[in-house]
């Protein structure tokens, strides 16, 4: 079966700090893969996707970026965090162009 | 331009009562996927149905069912005999466009409260 890993849960980061936030997939190949932030508890904003390695689509232009190194692993980061940026980052993936699978999310808080 | 619509922000009932969630939606497409994703507190959104704009039979799934009207647009979501448990914020959703692109457009929500 496959399963999705987001790493840290929370965290909190001083404003001007880099981010780094992990997704993997495990059990699926070439996955299309999803971050996702969420303010204040409710509406789900697509950040970037990704259908393939080294390919990136931004939805919103930010202050963040993503990468895909690998197949199954995306990445969020930020050279410098805001404090804008607090959040609940979910990732995805999804098999095709249908359903999608989170993972358990990353709570952060810029302070 | 694709929308959706969840004009029910939050909703209170007491255990074993039923509650509906609305979801409105709008699309140029003939074609498409929507979805309904429950989330608890513990923050992860869990994928509850999809269905297939080409299908528009209801469908029960346990003490949930889901009724697709593609006259009316709506895909509303009936919890029947609630649970304390089901409390959560939930959401509907309509999947890519069937012409390009993989942004899925989400409701704002609805939070269920559910009392013992």
């Amino acid at each position: 079966s496959q399963t999705i890993h987001q790493w840290p849960a929370t965290l909190v980061q001083p404003v001007g700090s880099p981010l780094s936030l992990e997704c993997t997939v495990e059990g699926t190949s070439n996955p299309n893969l999803y971050w996702y932030r969420q303010a204040a508890g409710r509406g789900l904003q697509l950040l970037f996707y990704s259908v393939g390695i080294g390919q990136i689509s931004s939805e919103v232009p930010q202050n963040l970026s993503a990468s895909r190194p690998q197949d199954r692993q995306f990445i969020l980061s930020s050279k410098k965090l805001l404090l804008s940026d607090s959040g609940f980052y979910l990732c995805a993936w999804s098999p095709r162009r249908t359903e999608a699978f989170f993972g358990q999310g990353t709570r952060l808080t810029v302070v | 331009a694709q929308k959706v619509t969840q004009a029910q922000t939050e909703i209170s009932v007491v255990e074993k009562e039923d509650v509906t969630l609305d979801c409105v939606y709008e699309t140029r497409d003939t074609t498409y996927y929507l979805f309904w994703y429950k989330q608890p507190p513990s923050g992860e959104l869990v994928f509850l149905i999809r269905r297939n704009s080409f299908d528009e039979q209801n469908e029960i799934s346990g003490r949930y069912s889901w009724n697709f009207q593609k006259s009316t647009s709506s895909f509303n979501f009936t919890i029947t005999a609630s649970q304390v448990v089901d409390s959560a914020v939930y959401f509907c959703a309509l999947g890519p466009p069937s012409t390009g692109g993989f942004k899925t457009i989400f409701g704002a929500g609805t939070r269920l409260f559910v009392k013992a």
